[in-house]
């Protein structure tokens, strides 16, 4: 089946710093989404991307739907404590299909 | 608003026993409903998902099932657990329209095989 690459897998950064990830596949995809998972939770939806070289910001997250559509990015300003948890993007090829997940980057923050 | 719900929250099961996870949602109609597992806090692994009553789609063969009973109900079972089926279930729901393709995620049951 389809794979994501995310990367990085893990990351550990002061608070106050930036962060950024990104989501890279062999494919095409018409929709590149970013969650959020807490501890012993479902993933939340933090951005979703339907067009290429599409930049949105949700707060101090910013994600970008990469011109080849084939990546996507996300960045993290002023990290603080609760931005805690593992990121996922995912990517849908067409309409109606299921969605590809990457393995996520697990981000820790150092008060 | 939509909102989704999972139970049970945590079970735990002996190897052998059956199982049956439930999934609900609410303020929606006719969603795609979807079946993931969790193993060790890393990666969603999609199990089934069902885009109508009745229709249900199989991505990873295992000692799963899944059912659709009714529109906004998706059920997770198994006759015989196995200590491989141990993680954490989410189920998901999205709906075709404008803008949209976007999975939205239920609270999860935590499943312990022993």
């Amino acid at each position: 089946g389809q794979q994501l690459n995310q990367s990085p897998q893990s990351m550990f950064i002061q608070e106050g710093e930036d962060v950024s990830m990104n989501c890279t596949s062999s494919s095409i995809f018409n929709t590149w989404l970013w969650y959020k998972q807490d501890p012993g939770e479902g993933p939340v939806l933090l951005i979703a991307l339907y067009k290429a070289g599409e930049l949105t910001s949700n707060g101090r997250l910013t994600a970008q739907f990469g011109i080849t559509r084939k990546d996507s990015f996300l960045n993290i300003s002023a990290s603080i404590p609760s931005d805690v948890g593992i990121y996922f993007c995912a990517g849908q090829m067409r309409g109606n299909t299921p969605l590809v997940f990457g393995k996520g980057t697990r981000l820790s923050v150092i008060a | 608003s939509q909102t989704i719900h999972q139970w049970p929250a945590t079970l735990v099961q002996p190897v052998g026993s059956p199982l049956s996870l439930e999934c609900t949602v609410e303020g929606t109609s006719n969603p795609n409903l979807y079946w993931y597992r969790q193993a060790a806090g890393r990666g969603l692994q999609l199990l089934f998902y069902s885009v109508g009553i009745g229709q249900i789609s199989s991505e990873v063969p295992q000692n799963l099932s899944a059912s659709r009973p009714q529109d906004r109900q998706f059920i997770l079972s198994s006759k015989k657990l196995l200590l491989s089926d141990s993680g954490f279930y989410l189920c998901a729901w999205s709906v075709l329209g404008t803008g949209d393709y976007e999975q939205y995620f239920g609270p999860g049951t935590r499943l312990t095989v022993t």
